[in-house]
């Protein structure tokens, strides 16, 4: 149990435009998710928190208008990267945890995004 | 000072080593502290955690939180190539949303 998918594994997008990443629970009900970024070699940064129907809360430096944060149900969030730059070029996990759980968190496998 | 400092390492050892893996903290609120497992270009997987302070076993792993030193330790017994990762430690801060994940140390275990 506790599955988490994303979707796509990876994806190469030209700079200027935007790509949209998903991110499901399989089998649980996701109250929360997380978005987290990871550069080469260095650990996870949180960049987001979003509950279910409400507004994403993003963490200090994250520009909450270049990654648009929906998690319009409780299985479902995406991130959407918009005018995309080479320097968003960055591997991006998500996370969920369900109401039933405190602090255990679930993470997807990770979207690789390179932008050209 | 960051909240949870790691070693990035690498570190390689033969098959059937004892690793240890270690991690600082500076904060001690919210006591739940994990242990991830991430293999390349996938998303971490919880290993193992521990609450508050003292020793957890789970099979070849042990993790060991040492609170009078902000000290928290992860041992592999009888490593295997297959324990080749990246291990991160983490802890909660500001409540048991945010996580913050040290820099993750790359373990290399050779036949």
């Amino acid at each position: 149990g506790a599955v988490v998918s994303q979707h796509p594994s990876w994806v190469i997008c030209k700079s200027g435009t935007s790509v949209k990443i998903e991110c499901r629970s399989l089998d649980f009900q996701a109250t929360t998710m997380f978005w987290y970024r990871q550069f080469p070699k260095q650990s996870l940064m949180l960049m987001a928190t979003s509950n279910e129907g409400s507004k994403a809360t993003y963490e200090q430096g994250v520009e909450k208008d270049k990654f648009l944060i929906n998690h319009a149900s409780l299985t479902l969030s995406t991130l959407t990267v918009t005018s995309a730059h080479p320097e968003d070029s960055s591997f991006y996990i998500c996370s969920a945890k369900g109401h039933l759980s405190s602090y255990e968190q679930y993470f997807g496998p990770g979207t690789r995004l390179t932008v050209t | 000072q960051k909240e949870v400092e790691q070693d990035p390492g690498p570190l390689s050892v033969p098959e059937g080593a004892i690793v240890s893996l270690n991690c600082t903290y500076s904060n001690s609120a919210f006591q739940y502290f994990m242990w991830y497992r991430q293999y390349s270009r996938k998303g971490p997987e919880l290993l193992m955690y521990t609450y508050s302070s003292g020793n957890k076993e789970d099979g070849r792993f042990t993790a060991q939180v040492d609170k009078s030193s902000k000290y928290i330790s992860l041992f592999i017994r009888d490593s295997q190539p297959s324990d080749s990762a990246t291990y991160l430690c983490a802890k909660f801060s500001g409540g048991y949303n945010k996580l913050i994940f040290g820099a993750g140390t790359r373990l290399a275990v050779h036949p």
